[in-house]
């Protein structure tokens, strides 16, 4: 079945630097790629819809310039934090659909992502 | 707009005894609604989808939920808990008639099972 691959699966890093997520959809087109965060007994919300070839589209409060987010191909979608900070410190997931929209979609097992 | 509510932020069964996880939505037009499970330290599972065929759903791991548009309800039952069944459970809408629309989640319902 399709399968959403990302990495890494958690990563700790210091205060201002970088890291990069990616997601790939492996054995089908993701034309469409979601992000989502999700703070600690808090829902998943929705940062960005990005899709492939185009900038991403961001939600309300969620910074474009810090949140990078490059959707260059039809099976790579990433997600860079900028100048990450200890609130950056999230659970963060991509997730994507086959193709129709009424595919299901298919889900990345996340990233746990610590800043100290 | 959408909106989904998870009643019950934590609900703590014993192990064979049924489960209820209660969902309500606000929708202004039929809304695809479904159940995600997030197991610690993993991704996102989907156990059931409603897309306006049968209202009562079938998923896997022997839970179902039942769409009643009266209630605006799309409460998660399972008849006999397991203690693999302990998990975080989202509710979730999303509009079926609009391409590439992203899911809105409920709080979600952590599932607590003792021996």
């Amino acid at each position: 079945g399709a399968v959403v691959s990302q990495h890494p699966s958690w990563v700790i890093c210091k205060s201002g630097t970088s890291v990069k997520i990616e997601c790939r959809s492996l054995d089908f087109q993701a034309t469409t790629m979601f992000w989502y965060r999700q703070f600690p007994k808090q829902s998943l919300m929705l940062m960005a819809t990005s899709n492939e070839g185009s900038k991403a589209t961001y939600e309300q409060g969620v910074e474009k310039d810090k949140f990078l987010i490059n959707h260059a191909s039809l099976t790579l979608s990433t997600l860079t934090v900028t100048s990450a900070h200890p609130e950056d410190s999230s659970f963060y997931i991509c997730s994507s659909r086959d193709q129709g929209q009424n595919s299901p979609l298919h889900f990345g097992n996340g990233t746990r992502l610590t800043v100290t | 707009a959408q909106s989904v509510t998870q009643l019950d932020s934590h609900v703590s069964v014993s192990e064979g005894t049924p489960v209820l996880l209660r969902c309500n939505y606000s929708s202004s037009y039929s809304p695809s609604l479904f159940w995600y499970v997030q197991h610690p330290n993993k991704g996102l599972q989907l156990l059931l989808k409603y897309t306006s065929a049968a209202t009562l759903v079938k998923g896997i791991n022997g839970f179902e939920a039942e769409f009643k548009k009266s209630e605006t309800s799309f409460h998660l039952t399972k008849p006999s808990a397991h203690m693999s069944d302990a998990a975080e459970y989202f509710c979730v809408v999303r509009n079926p008639n609009q391409a590439g629309t992203a899911l809105i989640f409920g709080k979600g319902t952590t599932l607590s099972v003792s021996s």
